[in-house]
């Protein structure tokens, strides 16, 4: 199975502030990878898909990026309902993986 | 607009088997793959399988053969899957989730394994 770990575990930051989150497959998977968002007690959702294209109804603050093993999701001005968990999954080959998410907090 | 709506809670002894729903509205449900997760607080999202509601066709996570069946009625747009065999480790929130890039997902069901 392709492991897909995710850093930091916890991040912390500001309104305003750029943040990016990371993820590491352990091969390469092709750009097969998605974002999603999870709130509190809701379903994830999904924010990019193969990378670095943004679902529609998606603020565009959001994007992604990368190739190989080695991807990231950046957003450009965090706001408060960013806050959430995000996590990963790369769906280039069977099983399917999730990362174990970062949980991204207002400083 | 897509829907996915997933059957109640439940609350099932150890040994025992449960099945679970997840009605498709605003799109053509033959048309889309429909994937299974598990959620738990230790193992994190967990992808199970997925089944082709067109033609019935399944492929499964090695480590859930044997513990999830998936299956689909295309009269009522529903998917189902049971989960046979319960233990303590099969508690978890269980969602379905359309397409193999997840794109909607139903609100997750929670399923307690306890005697």
């Amino acid at each position: 199975d392709i492991q897909m770990t995710q850093s930091p575990s916890v991040l912390s930051a500001s309104v305003g502030d750029r943040v990016t989150l990371n993820c590491k497959a352990s091969q390469n998977i092709n750009k097969y990878l998605n974002w999603y968002q999870q709130k509190l007690g809701e379903a994830p959702k999904l924010l990019i898909y193969n990378t670095n294209n943004l679902q529609t109804g998606i603020p565009s603050r959001f994007s992604g990026s990368g190739s190989g093993t080695d991807y990231t999701l950046t957003i450009s001005s965090l706001q408060p309902e960013d806050v959430a968990t995000y996590f990963c999954f790369q769906h280039n080959s069977w099983p399917n993986t999730f990362g174990a998410g970062t949980k991204l907090e207002l400083k | 607009q897509v829907q996915l709506q997933q059957s109640g809670a439940e609350l099932v002894k150890p040994g025992t088997s449960v099945k679970l729903s997840c009605k498709a509205s605003g799109y053509t449900f033959t048309s889309n793959h429909m994937n299974w997760i598990k959620q738990t607080t230790g193992q994190g999202l967990e992808w199970i399988g997925i089944i082709n509601p067109g033609s019935g066709g399944t492929s499964y996570n090695v480590k859930f053969k044997g513990k999830a069946t998936l299956t689909v009625d295309k009269s009522s747009s529903t998917a189902f899957m049971q989960l046979s065999s319960l233990t303590p480790e099969d508690s978890a929130v269980y969602y379905c989730a359309r397409r193999g890039i997840l794109d909607y997902w139903g609100q997750g069901v929670m399923v307690t394994v306890s005697s």
